[in-house]
């Protein structure tokens, strides 16, 4: 089983849509979780960071269960400039940060 | 404005050449990482770096390559005989703390090797 497990879409979608990204992990020790947006060929950049209570940011929502080992963002309303790989990360932290990166789910929004 | 500056952005180089990557983080942060992601594939763990020491490092950071922080300032990634496989976007990466702390991308560099 893959650490950490995306669908690579890609997602399309029209100006507006509400999206759901999903996302598991197999390290029940994993201590913390992302979401990174990346564009291609840049840098991962952080989106937010992921509660196990849930937490929104603006359209954005994460939502995390430790028990099933998954992890979900919601985008309400799309935009165009939305339009990127969206990747799930997980923080191992076994004693110094390390990042275990998803494959990406890609989202691509259209007029 | 970039967390940290890399250098250099693209750099094409021969099979069995030594290649360095600069890291400048702007911060004071303490803690650095290197990651690399060849074209299409997800970003990889190489190196996490603390107090001028190596903390953790996987299983692609092999002996070819070493990093270092010389100068206390600028952090480098070293490749010392370049493989075809090598060809990735590397990027360096830092964080204020070790737990649960944040950790920022710098731009990258991209490395062909040919």
């Amino acid at each position: 089983r893959k650490e950490v497990e995306q669908d690579p879409g890609p997602f399309n979608v029209p100006e507006g849509a509400t999206v759901a990204f999903n996302c598991t992990y197999s390290n029940s020790a994993s201590q913390s979780f992302f979401w990174y947006r990346q564009d291609c060929r840049k840098e991962p950049k952080l989106l937010m960071s992921v509660y196990s209570s849930g937490n929104e940011d603006g359209r954005f929502t994460a939502q995390l269960n430790r028990a099933s080992q998954y992890i979900s963002l919601l985008i309400r309303d799309s935009k165009l400039s939305d339009s990127a790989t969206y990747l799930c990360v997980v923080n191992m932290n076994t004693g110094f940060q390390k990042l275990v990166f998803g494959t990406g789910t890609r989202l691509l929004v259209s007029p | 404005e970039p967390e940290v500056t890399q250098t250099p952005s693209h750099q094409v180089t021969q099979m069995g050449q030594e290649v360095i990557l600069r890291c400048v983080p702007i911060s004071n942060h303490l803690y650095f990482y290197w990651y690399r992601q060849i074209l299409g594939q997800k970003v990889e763990f190489l190196v996490s770096f603390y107090n001028n020491e190596i903390s953790e490092k996987s299983e692609i950071f092999d002996d070819q390559f070493s990093v270092e922080r010389p100068d206390g300032s600028n952090f480098t990634l070293k490749i010392r005989s370049t493989k075809l496989e090598d060809s990735a976007m590397y990027f360096c990466a830092r964080s204020a703390g070790n737990s649960g702390n944040t950790i920022y991308f710098g731009e990258g560099s991209w490395l062909t090797v040919v």
